[in-house]
C-alpha cells in the first residue's frame, strides 16, 4: 500500500513569506508526527497529533509554527514570516496507536525547505 | 529528557564485511529502541525495533542488542552490501511514550 505521502517535495521561498507543507498519512494509522532535520544532523520532534486528542505540540520552536490535522487523515504545517534558521527538511511520520505502545512511525521523504 | 549519541559518525566496511553500529543513551527508563536507515534525498527508513524486556532480536541480516546494564544499543549488518550504505539512526523513548529521540546519525560507506 502506500505509504507516507509529503508535498511539496521541495519549496524554495524568500525570508518573510510563509509557507505550508502537507503530509499525507498511511491509511488507519492514527498517529501523526512532524520533525525537523537539519543538514547533517538527527531529527527534532516538533508535533504530535493523536486521533480526537489534543496535540501535543511542545515540540514547536517559535509561535511561528503550527500545525493542523483533519481527523486522522492530512496534515498541515504552516510556517509564517519565515527565517533563513527555518531551513531545513520537514518530515512527516505515521504510526499505528493500538493495543501495544510505541509502534514503528513510518515517514515520509520529506519537504526540503530553502528560505533565501 | 532523553540524550542519544552515537560513538562513530562514520564507518567505512568493505562489501561482504560485518558492520557494526553503536548508540548510547542516557535514560534508564528507557524503553524502547529503534534503528533506522535513511538514503540519500529519502526519508528514514524503519529496519528494526526492541523493547526492554529482550536483548537481542534478529531481522533478515540485521540483529538488534541492547545492553540496559551500560544503557548502549548496537545494529549488526551481516554481509554488509552497497546497497547499505547509508546514514543510520537510533531512536529511543520510555515505556508508553510515543516521543522518540533520536541520536545524530551514523554514515556508512561500504567498499567494493
Amino acid at each position: 500500500g502506500a505509504g507516507v505521502s509529503q508535498s511539496p517535495s521541495n519549496k524554495v521561498t524568500e525570508k518573510g513569506k510563509d509557507v505550508e507543507l502537507r503530509c499525507d498519512p498511511i491509511s488507519g494509522h492514527t498517529a501523526l508526527y512532524w520533525y525537523r532535520q537539519r543538514l547533517g544532523q538527527g531529527l527534532e520532534f516538533l508535533i504530535y497529533f493523536q486521533g480526537n486528542s489534543a496535540p501535543d505540540k511542545s515540540g514547536l520552536p517559535s509561535d511561528r509554527f503550527s500545525a493542523e490535522r483533519t481527523g486522522e487523515s492530512v496534515s498541515t504545517l504552516t510556517i509564517q514570516r519565515t527565517q533563513q534558521e527555518d531551513s531545513a527538511v520537514y518530515l512527516c511520520a505515521s504510526s499505528f496507536v493500538v493495543g501495544a505502545p510505541n509502534q514503528p512511525q513510518h515517514f515520509g521523504d520529506g519537504t526540503r525547505l530553502s528560505i533565501l | 529528557g532523553e540524550s542519544v549519541g552515537l560513538h562513530l559518525p562514520t564507518l567505512s566496511v568493505q562489501e561482504g564485511d560485518n558492520s557494526i553500529i553503536n548508540c548510547a543513551y542516557s535514560n534508564s527508563a528507557s524503553d524502547y529502541f529503534i534503528w533506522y536507515k535513511q538514503e540519500s534525498g529519502k526519508g528514514p527508513q524503519f529496519i528494526i525495533d526492541i523493547r526492554s524486556n529482550m536483548d537481542k532480536r534478529q531481522g533478515q541480516r540485521v540483529t538488534v542488542l541492547l545492553n540496559k546494564t551500560v544503557k548502549h544499543l548496537s545494529l549488526q549488518i551481516a554481509a554488509t552490501q552497497p546497497g547499505d550504505s547509508a546514514v543510520y539512526f537510533c531512536a529511543v523513548a520510555p515505556l508508553n511514550d510515543y516521543k522518540l529521540s533520536f541520536g545524530a546519525g551514523t554514515t556508512v560507506t561500504v567498499r567494493a
